[in-house]
């Protein structure tokens, strides 16, 4: 079963607004967790890497501003889409990994669509 | 920087027919390469990987080998079935950055297996 959990699966937001995106390790600890954002056939991209109890860092090109990360507790990150425009419309994606091992596990992703 | 390239698809072949899906890679350094595959409204999943030149990855049936002289790491599978059709994602991760989890994706290879 899955290890890694994301919620919603699906989201419809209009411009303006801001839609939250949780990650949670379900059987694990995680300290570092990983936000990546994918466009239509294109790459997996890196955006983030959420690290528990301090400030996400974040890839290049990312506003941190406007994806807001939170790594609140050791099982639980949130990626917040802040003023949401129709070109942030993607697959948003986390992973995370053990703390004890070097197995990465991926959430079954995230559709967000902006009108 | 580093970078993922894959063949585009969809593949479409019939069950039981040899299955190639193209790998290169452009990396400093040593990385380490894997294949995720993505079952309809799942998450990622490790298919295989190869941790340096010339090692062979398997899984499943599936094979892949770290050919540094040609930058490639092609999957191969000998008899495909239905079953296996999802994308394959190829990626890679800087063997010298601590940070397991940060990975640098292809762009995804939709595999369509008919009965």
């Amino acid at each position: 079963g899955a290890v890694v959990s994301q919620h919603p699966s699906w989201v419809i937001c209009k411009s303006g607004t801001s839609v939250k995106i949780e990650c949670r390790s379900l059987d694990f600890q995680a300290t570092t967790m990983f936000w990546y954002r994918q466009f239509p056939k294109q790459s997996l991209m890196l955006m983030a890497t959420s690290n528990e109890g301090s400030k996400a860092t974040y890839e290049q090109g990312v506003e941190k501003d406007k994806f807001l990360i939170n790594h609140a507790s050791l099982t639980l990150s949130t990626l917040t889409v802040t003023s949401a425009h129709p070109e942030d419309s993607s697959f948003y994606i986390c992973s995370a990994g053990r703390v004890s091992g070097n197995t990465i596990y991926f959430g079954e992703g995230s559709w967000l669509t902006v009108v | 920087g580093d970078s993922v390239t894959q063949m585009e698809g969809p593949v479409t072949l019939s069950e039981e027919a040899f299955l190639t899906i193209n790998c290169t890679y452009t990396a400093t350094g040593y990385p380490s390469l894997f294949w995720y595959v993505q079952y309809p409204g799942e998450g990622l999943q490790l298919l295989l990987k190869a941790t340096k030149a010339d090692d062979k990855g398997s899984n499943k049936g599936f094979e892949a080998t770290y050919r540094k002289e040609t930058t490639s790491f092609h999957l191969e599978k000998g008899s495909v079935q239905v079953s296996d059709s999802a994308v394959y994602f190829c990626a890679l991760s800087d063997a010298g950055s601590s940070n397991t989890g940060k990975l640098i994706f292809g762009q995804g290879t939709t595999l369509q297996v008919k009965p």
